[in-house]
């Protein structure tokens, strides 16, 4: 299977504290992207990042890919309650047309 | 105010019965999906279309169908040949399919069997 696996697959830490989460893949990519999931809700798209590039920032949120590995994390600094949600990664392989997502990392802040 | 609407927020299905979700956008998106998340799971894709009047089986097609008469629709009949039809649908869009293109989601809806 191509999809992207993600570990840990649940992770509680104390508001405040960082919070990293991981996505290995098996065959090359074109790009990756990281969705956020609250309860009961749809998807909301939080990063993307090439296979060219190794790393990105938005706000609090830190991406990185390693081609070489095969795998990128996400990394949310000092954590917030409202941070609770479960977080997805999509990748698109190469030659596809569609995204791959993984099983998912449920993220929960302690207050 | 743009964006992707979905309904209804619950469904709840008969044995035998064929029920259709409703899936609308106004981003102007060329590209629609459905994807079903069963609980504590990933998401897998039911559907895409890349065009009107077009669109391409995913890697769980069977039991389900859809139609793509205009750019803003893409509604998801769940037929009764599909056995197993409790889960959480949720339907996307994107400016076109493939190279670097964010999907946009809806707000899901819930089916569940009577």
């Amino acid at each position: 299977s191509q999809q992207g696996e993600e570990d840990p697959q649940a992770l509680s830490i104390q508001e405040g504290e960082n919070a990293t989460m991981n996505c290995s893949y098996k065959t090359s990519i074109n790009n990756l992207q990281w969705y956020r999931q609250n309860s009961g809700r749809g998807l909301v798209h939080l990063i993307l990042i090439r296979s060219n590039e190794r790393e990105k920032h938005s706000g609090r949120l830190r991406v990185t890919l390693d081609t070489s590995k095969k795998s990128s994390s996400l990394l949310i600094t000092a954590s917030r309650a409202a941070d609770t949600a479960s977080y997805f990664c999509a990748s698109l392989f190469q030659g596809a047309q569609k995204l791959v997502f993984g099983q998912g990392t449920r993220l929960t802040i302690n207050p | 105010d743009g964006g992707i609407t979905q309904s209804p927020k619950y469904l709840f299905r008969k044995e035998g019965q064929n029920v259709t979700l409703s899936c609308e956008q106004n981003l102007n998106h060329d590209a629609m999906y459905w994807y079903r998340q069963d609980p504590g799971q990933g998401l897998r894709l039911i559907y895409y279309s890349q065009i009107v009047n077009d669109f391409q089986k995913g890697d769980i097609a069977e039991g389900y169908s859809v139609s793509r008469e205009k750019k803003e629709s893409f509604p998801l009949t769940v037929t009764s040949a599909q056995k197993n039809p409790t889960a959480f649908y949720l339907c996307a869009s994107s400016r076109k399919t493939g190279w670097g293109e964010t999907q946009y989601f809806g707000p899901g809806t819930r089916l569940l069997v009577l």
